[in-house]
């Protein structure tokens, strides 16, 4: 069993729909980030969270560390939003070099 | 600020051959890593530094050597390259202090023919 696991691994939507991407872990974190690569692109850094909620534009990260889970929302969705959404977390009491990786999601907008 | 700069963007090799990936950052970041990213995979970590003259194994290290003599520079060095090393390769820096917050070079993509 993967300790980061992300749902769903794939994900068609239409423009316009609310998006949820789920992101489970099974060890204790001092962080957790969520981060975009775009088809062939670069990876960029979206969110990194310890605990809460954080907004960015139409994209929402939220944390439940007592459950152990993360959930990234994208609202209004856009076709430009196509792209591997990856969940990764720093384990506590590690050096924040030792990220422990999820699978990807992929999400696909149409218009 | 460049932020992470990785040269070449594409390379092609044949079995045997040896080569060097550069990884350069300028924000003065205390940590470095490498990762590869194969097809349907997440990225795996090969090698990484907490700073400069420190260097250790990830995942995945067998078949690459690293070195880290300044705190900008961290090449990733293929001894001799094989078709298993076909992948995408990042580099990655981050801060010792504050957010964590990685930040990912353009990558590299390399094929071992």
């Amino acid at each position: 069993k993967n300790e980061v696991e992300q749902s769903p691994q794939n994900l068609t939507a239409q423009e316009g729909e609310f998006i949820t991407i789920n992101c489970s872990y099974s060890v204790g974190i001092s962080a957790l980030h969520w981060l975009q690569q775009h088809p062939g692109g670069g990876i960029v850094s979206l969110f990194m969270l310890s605990s809460g909620k954080k907004k960015h534009g139409r994209l929402i990260a939220t944390i439940n560390i007592q459950e152990k889970h993360s959930s990234l929302h994208i609202t209004a969705s856009h076709p430009r939003d196509s792209a591997v959404y990856i969940c990764a977390v720093n384990p506590y009491m590690d050096s924040n070099y030792q990220l422990i990786w999820g699978a990807g999601t992929k999400l696909i907008i149409k218009p | 600020n460049a932020g992470v700069t990785q040269t070449p963007k594409f390379q092609v090799l044949k079995t045997g051959q040896s080569m060097t990936l550069q990884c350069a950052q300028d924000m003065n970041h205390e940590y470095m890593s490498w990762y590869r990213q194969d097809p349907g995979m997440g990225l795996r970590l090969i090698h990484y530094s907490v700073g400069a003259g420190i260097t250790d194994q990830g995942e995945v290290p067998n078949g690459y050597n690293v070195s880290r003599s300044t705190t900008e520079d961290f090449p990733l060095r293929l001894l001799s390259a094989a078709p298993s090393q076909t992948s995408v390769y990042f580099c990655a820096s981050s801060s010792a202090e504050g957010t964590y917050e990685q930040y990912f070079g353009p990558g590299t993509r390399l094929t071992v023919t």
